[in-house]
């Protein structure tokens, strides 16, 4: 199997609070771990590809300081969002690839995040 | 060269219809073609995936089919149910090596009763 969980499955939080998203391959070893984000009856859009150990690779536009990655290790990856803003609103999904060498991801539910 | 167009944005078909929906890519370099379902409120899942050695692929009633020189694929729902009803993305990457996945903007199909 390739089973990935996200915690929490909602959230709402005030504005200007910071936000946690956790993200877990539950049955294998994820080698990368990708987050994106999904507008309403929108595609998905990367927003960094994290490696265990390493600080991630953001996608051009992506606020670094605002969007904390933590890769800490080969099943845990966080997001955070930092100092929220009603504009962050999103729902936020992980995936995950297994050591395999092949670019196959392997998607948590989702995280659906509301910020006041 | 990054772009995979995917159409139609949606698709209504009666149940026990055939559902189609097309995608085509640009960078000739894309060796990985999986599609994708969404239900809404979930993540997407896994529904098909091919690669360009073969010019089609059938699981169940879930068949890609696969013009590498027309740099097309299209996903066929044979006998579609109302079960069937999400959204429908289909990306491209590189199988192996650092690469990401370049999703299509998706299509909602509706399978009615």
């Amino acid at each position: 199997g390739a089973v990935v969980s996200q915690h929490p499955s909602w959230v709402i939080c005030k504005s200007g609070t910071s936000v946690k998203i956790e993200c877990r391959s539950l049955d294998f070893q994820a080698t990368t771990m990708f987050w994106y984000r999904q507008f309403p009856k929108q595609s998905l859009m990367l927003m960094a590809t994290s490696n265990e150990g390493s600080k991630a690779t953001y996608e051009q536009g992506v606020e670094k300081d605002k969007f904390l990655i933590n890769h800490a290790s080969l099943t845990l990856s966080t997001l955070t969002v930092t100092s929220a803003h009603p504009e962050d609103s999103s729902f936020y999904i992980c995936s995950a690839s297994k050591p395999s060498g092949s670019n196959e991801q392997f998607f948590g539910p989702g995280t659906r995040l509301t910020v006041l | 060269q990054q772009q995979v167009k995917q159409s139609p944005q949606s698709l209504i078909v009666q149940k026990g219809g055939i559902s189609i929906i097309n995608c085509a890519y640009e960078n000739t370099a894309f060796d990985y073609f999986p599609w994708y379902q969404q239900f809404p409120g979930k993540g997407p899942a896994l529904l098909i995936a091919i690669r360009p050695d073969v010019s089609e692929k059938k699981e169940g009633r879930f068949t890609i089919s696969f013009n590498k020189s027309a740099k097309q694929f299209s996903l066929h729902i044979m006998d579609s149910q109302p079960g069937d009803s999400a959204t429908y993305f289909c990306a491209a990457s590189l199988y192996s090596g650092y690469s990401t996945l370049t999703f299509g903007k998706g299509t909602m199909l509706l399978v009615s009763p």
